[in-house]
């Protein structure tokens, strides 16, 4: 049980590059998001996903994409990549549980992405 | 909306000392709290969540938190801090039934001095 899991764990692109951050949990995880992290702003949500086919905007959306194909997989895109999207990225995902939401997001090890 | 304030951006305390980190949130209801740690070059890792019931949450690592509604606080606490507790703590928010949408306050960098 690897849990979740990103790539790459480093990555620098030129201004309008495009790339994809894979993120794969093991878990059979329903719930899925995208967060990144900048200092002193905490993490803010990207993108979500409720369960393969459905996603979602969070409170940062603009110049990402995302899709979800299967339970497993959450990628995030960059179709053209600006300075100010420099950032840690983090992916995760969350067990809805027996009894309804547990609430534990379970976090991915990150990718540090610079744009220049 | 929904808001998460971290007061303290940084602090530093000594081994075997007493710890509390502050954490205010803004929220019509209450919401579901949570608190997580990142140590350096690493995912976040829950440490304690809070849904209903008893206000006092036990934790990972010795943590606790005490949720008080009246001053919409969730302050978390540790007894005695090790040199290993050194890392950044985030509280959080979220709206119950939607957690997979956490509010994340801007973060606590804890230093700890031999």
């Amino acid at each position: 049980n690897a849990g979740v899991t990103q790539t790459p764990k480093f990555q620098v692109l030129k201004t309008g590059q495009s790339m994809t951050l894979q993120c794969a949990q093991d878990m059979n995880h329903e719930y899925m998001s995208w967060y990144r992290q900048d200092p002193g702003m905490g993490l803010r949500l990207i993108h979500y996903s409720v369960g393969a086919g459905i996603t979602d905007q969070g409170e940062v959306p603009n110049g990402y994409n995302v899709s979800r194909s299967t339970t497993e997989d959450f990628p995030l895109r960059l179709l053209s990549a600006a300075p100010s999207q420099t950032s840690v990225y983090f992916c995760a995902s969350r067990d809805e549980g027996l009894a309804g939401p547990s609430g534990e997001q379970y976090f991915g090890p990150g990718t540090r992405l610079t744009v220049t | 909306a929904q808001s998460v304030t971290q007061p303290d951006i940084h602090i530093t305390v000594s081994e075997g000392a007493s710890l509390e980190l502050r954490c205010n949130y803004s929220y019509g209801a209450t919401p579901y709290l949570f608190w997580y740690v990142q140590s350096p070059g690493q995912g976040l890792q829950l440490l304690l969540k809070y849904f209903s019931g008893d206000t006092l949450v036990q934790g990972i690592k010795g943590f606790e938190a005490e949720f008080k509604r009246s001053q919409s606080s969730f302050n978390l606490r540790k007894p005695s801090v090790h040199w290993s507790d050194a890392a950044e703590y985030f509280c959080a928010v979220a709206s119950p039934g939607a957690t997979n949408k956490l509010i994340f306050g801007t973060g606590t960098l804890l230093a700890v001095q031999p």
